[in-house]
């Protein structure tokens, strides 16, 4: 029944290790997004990508890397992790444009 | 470039009265609108969206948003709280393809 899933939904990491956070969607849609939200709630869209091409990367550092195996999956891949990578990291999909249908968040924690 | 202000950043209201959250926009053309809600430590839920047409929108638990294009705004209203209300909202714009939120309102309710 899940729309839009993500896992992990906690991940604590110590700073300097990579790691990868995942997404699928099982609604059908083309278009699926990586937003963070920072701990001032401030969310945040990182990249958009539909039918696996990359729309969108919002001035992100490199380290971070989406990966669209299909349609209904964009993973996110993170490199040498920084404290200011902690926040909470959500997923979302739509159909070509409006309303976007959200994950339950990752909670990243880099130490 | 689009962007959305919520000057609110915090409300108490009590349980049964009013409430209204005020958003307000910028972009140029006609936007899609949206306001979701994020309960703690959960993602975001839409509550209603404004596309075209009539500018009074219901959405759900009660909630409604009237689009005022002379005013760039499109604030949340409802006419009785509930304790479950208690969360943040956040009103976002869409345009170029790209969804833009604000900053967030926290609502408490009083007993």
């Amino acid at each position: 029944d899940t729309a839009v899933s993500q896992t992990p939904k906690y991940l604590v990491t110590q700073m300097g290790n990579d790691k990868s956070i995942k997404c699928e969607q099982n609604l059908g849609h083309d278009t699926m997004y990586w937003y963070k939200q920072d701990s001032k709630k401030f969310l945040k869209i990182m990249f958009s990508y539909n039918n696996k091409e990359l729309i969108i990367n919002e001035t992100v550092p490199n380290r971070f890397s989406p990966k669209s195996p299909d349609k209904a999956h964009l993973n996110l891949h993170i490199n040498s992790l920084e404290l200011g990578d902690s926040a909470v990291y959500f997923c979302a999909s739509s159909r070509e444009s409006g309303e976007q249908f959200f994950g339950p968040g990752t909670r990243l924690t880099v130490l | 470039a689009q962007s959305v202000t919520q000057p609110d950043i915090h409300i108490t209201v009590s349980e049964g009265a009013s409430l209204e959250l005020r958003c307000n926009y910028s972009y140029g053309a006609t936007p899609y609108l949206f306001w979701y809600v994020q309960s703690p430590g959960q993602g975001l839920q839409l509550l209603l969206k404004y596309f075209s047409g009539d500018t009074l929108v219901q959405g759900i638990k009660g909630f409604e948003a009237e689009f005022k294009r002379s005013q760039s705004s499109f604030n949340l209203r409802k006419p009785s709280v509930h304790w479950s209300d208690a969360a943040e909202y956040f009103c976002a714009v869409d345009g170029n393809e790209k969804l833009t939120f604000g900053t967030g309102t926290r609502l408490t309710i009083i007993p």
